[in-house]
């Protein structure tokens, strides 16, 4: 079955470089979600998107910005990076189902950024 | 992670059972979730349980909710070494698209032969 596409795999940066990570949803999946993973951290909220509309905002920095295109892809785009941006970062999606909402979030892989 | 709490570390022996267990606090919260983490990986659903529900069994996951406590554990039967991973727990807070699941700290299981 298809799974959620991050990518890169892995990205390296330098302090104040700018750098964007891409996602691709599961097929009929509308919405995404982005959510950042430090070293032995639990993975921490950053925003949300629904039918390509922001759905929900977590912790996320006010140098980070995300969209949602047309074909349901997702952009997390970050700039000004510092070190403490280093992360595990995960895109989800997961279908809308209605009321009560269970729609489970389906993980991609990760992008492991290192900001040296 | 603040809203739920898992103990961090839990040890058994290949063949036991191991019960990981989560506190959330919201009580408006419909669906809970476990995934596990293995190293280096991305978040696997494991289960999930309607908040309507006591018990949810799935092969050799048995999923356990208190609501009037607000506990819920997982219980994984004959504990193998390839269940060495970090398990989270995560709660949704409300019905509205797009909602994110909030995320327990996790909790590491290690499974010795």
């Amino acid at each position: 079955a298809a799974g959620v596409i991050q990518s890169p795999r892995h990205l390296i940066k330098e302090k104040r470089e700018t750098a964007t990570l891409k996602c691709y949803p599961i097929p009929r999946h509308d919405t995404v979600y982005w959510y950042q993973q430090g070293p032995g951290q639990d993975p921490q909220f950053l925003i949300s998107f629904y039918e390509k509309m922001q759905s929900d905002k977590g912790s996320i920095p006010d140098r980070f910005s995300a969209q949602q295109f047309s074909d349901y892809h997702s952009e997390l785009n970050m700039s000004s990076l510092e070190l403490g941006d280093s992360a595990l970062y995960f895109c989800a999606s997961s279908p809308w189902a209605g009321v009560p909402n269970n729609s489970p979030l389906h993980f991609g892989n990760g992008t492991r950024l290192t900001v040296t | 992670g603040e809203d739920v709490e898992q103990s961090l570390f839990l040890s058994v022996r290949e063949g036991d059972s191991s019960v990981i267990n989560c506190t959330y606090t919201d009580s408006s919260s419909t669906y809970l979730y476990w995934y596990k983490q293995e190293p280096g990986a991305g978040l696997q659903l494991l289960t999930y349980i309607f908040s309507n529900m006591d018990m949810k069994q799935d092969q050799r996951l048995t999923v356990l909710l208190n609501k009037k406590d607000k506990h819920l554990s997982l219980r994984i039967a004959d504990t193998q070494t390839g269940d060495s991973a970090i398990y989270f727990c995560a709660e949704r807070l409300t019905n509205q698209a797009g909602t994110a699941l909030i995320f327990g700290k996790g909790t590491t299981l290690s499974v010795s032969s």
